[in-house]
């Protein structure tokens, strides 16, 4: 039962690259999210997906960007890295959005 | 706007003690709260929510959380900590009054000493 499954666990990055996180669910979930978290901030929605096809803004979207063309997938891509975006990012789903949430176990992310 | 508060980043309590991790919130509407726990290294995992109903709400591993309408507060108990609950709290708040997301708290960890 793998519930949330997130891609790479870890990456390291030069400022100016570009790369994608993947983020895979297997409960059939209809909401989808992108956190990033950094300490003492709690969790900061970047972006999130109320089904197929569909993304829409969080609280920090900039320098971001999100596809959902699977209803399991939800990819969250660094268009050119910046060392802001040194982060431990993280996925989750829900059946709704008064539902809770299933978190994947994050992708450390730190870019030089 | 909704906002929730974790007033205390860290909470030391001793083995067999009653715990609280408090949490405030604002919202325009009714809220729906939660609480979640992180440990080392994981992802959050789900403990309790609060949508409507009895104000005193039970959770997974013996936690609760006391809903208080009037001082705007869901504060996680437990009635005897464990070592193994040594762990990073997180609250979070959703208003049913439009279509907002989730917003989590800033965090409280949690440290029980032996």
């Amino acid at each position: 039962n793998a519930g949330v499954t997130q891609t790479p666990k870890f990456r390291v990055l030069k400022t100016g690259q570009s790369m994608t996180l993947l983020c895979a669910q297997d409960m059939n979930h209809e909401y989808m999210y992108w956190y990033r978290q950094d300490p003492g901030m709690g969790l900061r929605l970047i972006h999130y997906s109320v089904g197929e096809g569909t993304t829409a803004k969080g609280e920090v979207p900039d320098g971001y960007n999100v596809s959902r063309l699977k209803k399991q997938n939800f990819l969250l891509g660094l268009e050119s890295a910046a060392p802001s975006q040194t982060s431990v990012y993280f996925c989750a789903s829900s059946y709704a959005l008064n539902q809770p949430q299933h978190f994947g176990d994050g992708t450390r992310l730190s870019i030089l | 706007a909704q906002s929730v508060a974790q007033p205390e980043d860290q909470v030391n309590v001793a083995e067999g003690n009653p715990l609280t991790v408090k949490c405030t919130y604002s919202v325009s509407g009714n809220p729906y709260l939660f609480w979640y726990v992180q440990y080392p290294n994981r992802g959050l995992q789900f403990l309790l929510k609060y949508i409507t109903g009895d104000n005193l709400v039970k959770g997974s591993y013996g936690f609760e959380a006391e809903f208080n309408k009037s001082q705007t507060s869901f504060h996680l108990k437990k009635p005897s900590a464990l070592v193994s609950d040594s762990a990073l709290y997180f609250c979070a708040v959703r208003d049913d009054s439009s279509a907002s997301k989730i917003i989590f708290g800033s965090g409280t960890r949690l440290s029980i000493r032996p």
